[in-house]
């Protein structure tokens, strides 16, 4: 099981420019989760995604915004990068309909210059 | 409105050690309890969780926890502080009334003095 995998560990933007990060799931799990966790900071709920919906946002603009495939795995895109939006993005999948237990990515690091 | 709170952001323990890291929480809904620890620029891993039942839970790593409705509170305890525990601490609840989203407290950074 190789649980939830992140792509790419890194990455270095500039301020105006959009990103794409990727995540699979833990196999057999049906609910993707993005967290945003800037330097010194807990992990802050983006949103869910089920049944290649959006099911639940988190207080972020719409400059966030994702994708699930039929395969489980998803998207976060952010547009029009600020400098503030450099931060670990964590990735956490679950299983819809039980206790909402998640297991997590090793993230992303977004930095913006 | 769901919030954690972890009073303190370092701790520093000798080895050998008792440790206690607190966590409160307020939630309108039955929650679920979760510690996490995360190592400098990596995901976080799981090392308990509460859901019902037995207020006290074992976790992984000799870690454990309790639960304390009346406190609102889920404080991590380990009898003995290994070097290699030194990380950052993450308390977290959720609830299925609110999508199973996990709302997390700031942190706990424990250092550990050989």
């Amino acid at each position: 099981d190789a649980g939830v995998t992140q792509s790419p560990t890194h990455l270095i933007k500039t301020r105006g420019q959009q990103v794409t990060l990727r995540c699979s799931p833990k196999s057999g799990h049906d609910t993707v989760s993005w967290y945003q966790q800037a330097l010194g900071q807990g992990p802050q709920f983006i949103f869910q995604y089920y049944e290649e919906e959006e099911r639940q946002r988190g207080n972020f603009p719409d400059r966030f915004s994702g994708h699930q495939f039929p395969n489980y795995s998803s998207e976060l895109n952010v547009n029009a990068l600020l400098l503030g939006d450099s931060a670990l993005y964590l990735c956490a999948s679950s299983l819809t309909g039980t206790a909402p237990e998640a297991f997590f990515g090793q993230g992303t690091r977004l930095t913006v210059v | 409105a769901q919030s954690v709170t972890q009073p303190d952001i370092h701790i520093t323990v000798s080895e050998g050690a008792s440790l206690e890291l607190r966590c409160n929480y307020s939630y309108g809904a039955t929650p679920y309890l979760f510690w996490y620890v995360q190592s400098p620029g990596q995901g976080l891993q799981l090392l308990l969780k509460y859901f019902s039942g037995d207020t006290l839970v074992q976790g992984i790593k000799g870690f454990e926890a309790e639960f304390k409705r009346s406190q609102s509170s889920f404080n991590l305890r380990k009898p003995s502080v290994h070097w290699s525990d030194a990380a950052e601490y993450f308390c977290a609840v959720g609830a299925r009334e609110y999508g199973n989203k996990l709302v997390f407290g700031a942190g706990t950074i424990l250092r550990v003095k050989s």
